[in-house]
């Protein structure tokens, strides 16, 4: 089946350890989204990819960055994790047209513990 | 800015209708999703609008009214495994989505 896939879905780091987590996509789509969310928040939009085309959130910090080396992989890179970082990544798709057609799919998540 | 708005928790029974608003303020608005969010799993789409009116998807249907930068999710004929968060996320041109609060749906029996 056609889906988006996160590695790992646990993930366990020391504070200020790099970390990379990776996400797949076998949908073919043209837009990747990294989103972080907090226990009884909303998910927050960090950065996405359109195509090879990297846009980032104004607030997203500098700590976070993104590779998209093909169409179906995109990695978030956490460059010196603190304890704030600890949260829910999920990844999302979308075709990248206007109405339905953006509408977007989520892997199942990577939860992050910083120690 | 932008910003979102919806109720932070609703409770009702099954077999009951429930209707979670949202209303908006943004800029570069194309339209309004809808995503339900077990605990601990990814959130999954439900709706989308991008015009005013009415969109039915079987038991779910949602609404939007642009004038009026609001929306709604309803919610027919409760199930107990629809308790679950509701967001409510704005599209906006270039691939930009602000996700709401969330509200938390308790369904009790």
């Amino acid at each position: 089946d056609a889906m988006v896939i996160q590695n790992p879905r646990y993930q366990v780091t020391q504070f200020g350890k790099p970390v990379t987590l990776s996400c797949s996509q076998t949908l073919n789509h043209n837009v990747m989204y990294w989103y972080q969310q907090k226990s009884s928040q909303a998910p927050k939009l960090l950065f996405h990819y359109y195509d090879k085309d990297f846009n980032n959130e104004a607030d997203t910090p500098d700590n976070f960055q993104s590779r998209r080396p093909n169409t179906s992989f995109c990695f978030l890179d956490i460059r010196s994790p603190g304890l704030g970082d600890a949260a829910m990544y999920l990844c999302a798709t979308s075709r990248g047209g206007q109405g339905s057609e953006d509408t977007q799919y989520f892997g199942p998540g990577t939860r992050l513990t910083v120690l | 800015g932008q910003s979102l708005e919806q109720p932070s928790e609703v409770t009702a029974v099954e077999g009951a209708i429930v209707q979670i608003n949202c209303t908006y303020q943004t800029s570069g608005f194309y339209g309004l999703s809808w995503y339900q969010q077990h605990d601990g799993g990814a959130p999954t789409f439900l709706s989308y609008n991008a015009l005013d009116g009415l969109e039915e998807t079987g038991r779910f249907s949602s609404f939007l009214s642009r004038s009026d930068s609001y929306g709604y999710l309803l919610l027919q004929e409760l199930q107990m495994k629809d308790s679950a968060s509701y967001f409510c996320a704005v599209h906006n041109y270039g691939q930009n989505f602000v996700f709401g609060p969330g509200t938390r749906l308790s369904v009790l029996p």
